[in-house]
């Protein structure tokens, strides 16, 4: 049972070029998130699923994409990335709505030169 | 808008002493609050939560309090063990809805040996 996992774990961008992070949970959850870390600013919601097939946005959307094709999968794209978007990203799932606990990934460091 | 505040970045505590982490909120429609532990390159993983309809919430070492008129609620780790130190954030949701989560900025716990 290896929980939420994330794919790369570190990446180095050039400004302008795209990318897609993948996250994949083994835990049959429903729900399913990105975040960003940056520093003093805590974690904030990027985008959300709240199951197969549909997605919402969250506090930071801009500049970013998501898809949810598969259950266990949410994928993050970056189209072109920027210097702003160099952040951890992490990736987390939670069982249902009455679940507030969430499972995190590992992280994925992105750096946009 | 930080509608979940921690203020204080770092706390050094020494070990076998009580570590007192804080926590402010600004949205009265928040009703369920948790507490996320962070090592060094890994992801946040859950450690307590407690509900509005409740002051106190225990667990092991672990203590949450909640002062709602005051719209604060803080951590209490006793006895602080060396294997503590790490980034503690706190988080806030509502049960109206989406179950979004809002983090606060976090507080790095050092126990010294």
């Amino acid at each position: 049972n290896a929980g939420v996992t994330q794919t790369p774990k570190f990446r180095v961008l050039k400004t302008g070029q795209s990318m897609t992070l993948l996250c994949a949970q083994d835990m049959n959850h429903e729900y399913m998130y990105w975040y960003r870390q940056d520093p003093g600013m805590g974690l904030r919601l990027i985008h959300y699923s709240v199951g197969e097939g549909t997605t919402a946005k969250g506090e930071v959307p801009d500049g970013y994409n998501v898809s949810r094709l598969k259950k266990q999968n949410f994928l993050l794209g970056l189209e072109s990335a920027a210097p702003s978007q160099t952040s951890v990203y992490f990736c987390a799932s939670s069982y249902d709505i009455a679940s507030y606990e969430q499972y995190f990934g590992p992280g994925t460091r992105l750096t946009v030169t | 808008d930080q509608q979940v505040k921690q203020n204080s970045p770092s706390l050094s505590v020494q070990e076998g002493r009580i570590s007192i982490l804080n926590c402010d909120y600004t949205n009265s429609m928040f009703d369920y609050f948790l507490w996320y532990k962070k090592y060094p390159a890994e992801g946040p993983t859950f450690l307590i939560s407690i509900s509005s309809i409740k002051d106190k919430n225990e667990d092991g070492r672990f203590t949450v309090f909640l002062n709602k008129s005051a719209k604060h609620l803080s951590l209490h780790i006793v006895p602080s063990q060396p294997g503590d130190s790490a980034v503690y954030f706190c988080a806030a949701s509502n049960s109206g809805g989406y179950q979004k989560v809002t983090f606060g900025t976090g507080t790095k716990l050092q126990v010294i040996p």
